[in-house]
């Protein structure tokens, strides 16, 4: 167990529909970051939150959007859902803002049908 | 800019080879040089990282070679055993982590 806390661990749902997954960070470590990891372009880095502020935004799609609460959990929301959205969804976190390794969860496997 | 270039796609080596992978980086504000592994179905886990002020890394098996000039590191798996079959990321930070393509490494006894 890493200590990162990712829920839930599998999703099945329709086109159009929109999700929300879940992470809860390891203890003490104030960064959440959002990865994607598909078959065909590995782990893509989405969006950082350092202590509840946006701090880093990478390939993250306009129908995607996340954000970290005061308890230092986050959340990714995935609207109007596509097929090409199905993959890995993996937190991970950090103690500082990130110049050092992280930790991650084991992921949430999105599943669009 | 911010790529990091990781080869071969994939490896096969027998129990005790060394297999090695490579990976390049073009941003030389990348500071730290993490390599993770990742079993399927679970998350990749943190192996060793390297810092660009030192040539080499051993903990264990494993080790990191660093040739800061060349802008190139690579990891090297000494007496491979088939637990070691597993995909292997490099990756490089600045503010945050860029992840080389993968390799994925089998290991037959």
């Amino acid at each position: 167990d890493s200590g990162v806390t990712q829920t839930p661990k599998h999703l099945i749902t329709a086109t159009g529909q929109r999700v929300t997954l879940r992470c809860s960070p390891r203890s003490g470590d104030l960064s959440v970051y959002w990865y994607q990891q598909s078959l065909d372009q590995g782990l893509q880095f989405l969006i950082q939150y350092y202590n509840g502020e946006e701090r880093a935004k990478g390939n993250i799609l306009e129908r995607f959007s996340a954000q970290q609460f005061p308890d230092l959990h986050s959340e990714l929301n995935l609207s109007s859902l596509e097929l090409g959205d199905s993959a890995l969804y993996f937190c991970a976190s950090s103690v500082d803002a990130g110049r050092g390794g992280y930790t991650f969860g084991s992921g949430t496997r999105l599943t669009v049908v | 800019q911010q790529q990091v270039k990781q080869s071969p796609q994939s490896l096969i080596v027998q129990k005790g080879g060394i297999p090695i992978i490579n990976c390049a980086y073009e941003n030389t504000a990348f500071d730290y040089f993490p390599w993770y592994q990742q079993f399927p179905g679970k998350g990749p886990a943190l192996l060793i990282a390297i810092r660009p002020d030192v040539s080499e890394k051993k903990e264990g098996r494993f080790t990191i070679s660093f040739n800061k000039s060349a802008k190139q590191f690579s990891l090297h798996i000494m007496d491979s055993q088939p637990g070691d079959s597993a995909t292997y990321f490099c990756a490089a930070n600045t503010d945050k982590l860029i992840f080389g393509t993968g390799t994925r490494l089998q290991v037959f006894p």
